[in-house]
Parts: C-alpha cells; structure tokens; sequence
C-alpha cells in the first residue's frame, strides 16, 4: 500500500507567497524525506527530517513532522518561479514509497 | 549534477526488442534502486540492491531483469515489452542500513517508449 501521500495534488501561488504541501503516511518511519522534480527530470532530495525532530530548517524550506498524527509539512516560503515543480515525500523505512506528489505552479 | 548517471537518455524500442539501462553512481553508497515513473502514478519503486545483494523486488514482471555487479553499477535488461511498459525509469543510489533508507540521490533517468 502507498506510504507517503502529499496532499494538495495541485497549488498555484503568486511568486512571493508561502506554499505548504502536506504528506500522511501509514507506519512507523525512520525519517521522512521530501524531493522535488522538474518535469521529465530526476527527483533531488530537499531535505530529511528523523523520526525524534519535529522541526527542521534549509533555507527557505521548512519541514514539520508529527508523529503521532503520522504526517509532515512542507513550507516553502517566499516563493520564487523557479520553485514550480512537483513535491514528493517518502518515507525510509525498510520500504521506500513515494506518493504521487503536489504539482505546486509559481506565477511571475 | 548529483553523481548519478543514467544511459541512455531516451530509448525506443519494439516489443520484440533486448535493450538494457544502465546507471552508474560515483558516491560510495551501499544501496541502488530502480523506480518506475509512469504518468499521474505515484513513483514506483522497482527493485533494490544493498551491497550488490537484491533486497527488495516489488512484484515486478520478468521482462525486467535488475542486474548489479558492483554496489557502483545497477543494469535493467528489458525483453518483451509492452506499451504500458512507457514510462520514465529512474536510478538512485543512498546509503541503507538496517532496512533504512537515507537521502537518495537520482539520475535524470531514462525516457522509455515502447511501440
């Protein structure tokens, strides 16, 4: 059964504002993981949160997790046009799943 | 560049037709993946290997043969294939221990369509 599932499927901002994206999961994780991917290309890995932190930082990136509700968040802030690409999360334990991604659309 | 390379880039091929994927990773790590992209799909993770061991087969047809001599190099011999076989094949490589998977790193992957 599908691990990681982002929810919106699709969001589109104006450049400038905050996106949030959002990823529920089944089963335990280890860590958790979210990837963007322009189109047609290979997915590269944003950033990776562990199981015992709740909060993490990467430049504009910030990512929640929550355990007890098995889910994380996404929060790009700023946003830019050239973030407009599709966001995935997977979670790392034992089985790697991704679910089917947010498609997130920056306007200039 | 994320030190992956995956070749070729695009592949078309007959469903009678032997091709094979290849993907290389110049990173040190111990664990390689395969994954199928296919349209509105969630990614789909194929095969993995762990220090050259297959750890992981997720009920993927024969036609898909993994081969992986090295914890450096993964191949994909394809046979026979079918058109809903079309799709983006995507290599990664991590490091994995214990059954955890960590940052994965991917290739740009391998447009492929079969007519």
């Amino acid at each position: 059964s599908q691990q990681g599932e982002e929810d919106p499927q699709a969001l589109s901002i104006q450049e400038g504002e905050n996106a949030t994206m959002n990823c529920s999961y089944k089963t335990s994780i280890n860590n958790l993981q979210w990837y963007r991917q322009n189109s047609g290309r290979g997915l590269v890995h944003l950033i990776l949160i562990r199981s015992n932190e709740r909060e993490k930082h990467s430049g504009r990136l910030r990512v929640t997790l929550d355990t007890s509700k098995k889910s994380s968040s996404l929060l790009i802030t700023a946003s830019r046009a050239a973030d407009t690409a599709s966001y995935f999360c997977a979670t790392g334990y034992q089985k790697v799943t991704f679910g089917i991604g947010t498609k997130l659309q920056v306007i200039p | 560049e994320t030190g992956v390379t995956q070749t070729p880039r695009h592949l078309v091929m007959g469903m009678t037709n032997k091709k094979s994927l290849k993907c290389e990773q110049h990173l040190g790590h111990n664990a390689m993946y395969w994954y199928k992209q296919s349209a509105k799909k969630p990614l789909e993770l194929m095969f993995v290997y762990n220090f050259k061991e297959q750890t992981e087969n997720n009920s993927v047809p024969s036609r898909f043969s993994p081969e992986c001599p090295n914890s450096s190099h993964l191949f994909l011999h394809l046979h026979t294939l079918q058109p809903e076989d079309s799709a983006l094949y995507l290599c990664a490589s991590s490091d994995r221990d214990r059954g955890v998977s960590y940052e994965q790193y991917f290739g740009p992957g391998t447009r492929l369509t079969v007519t």
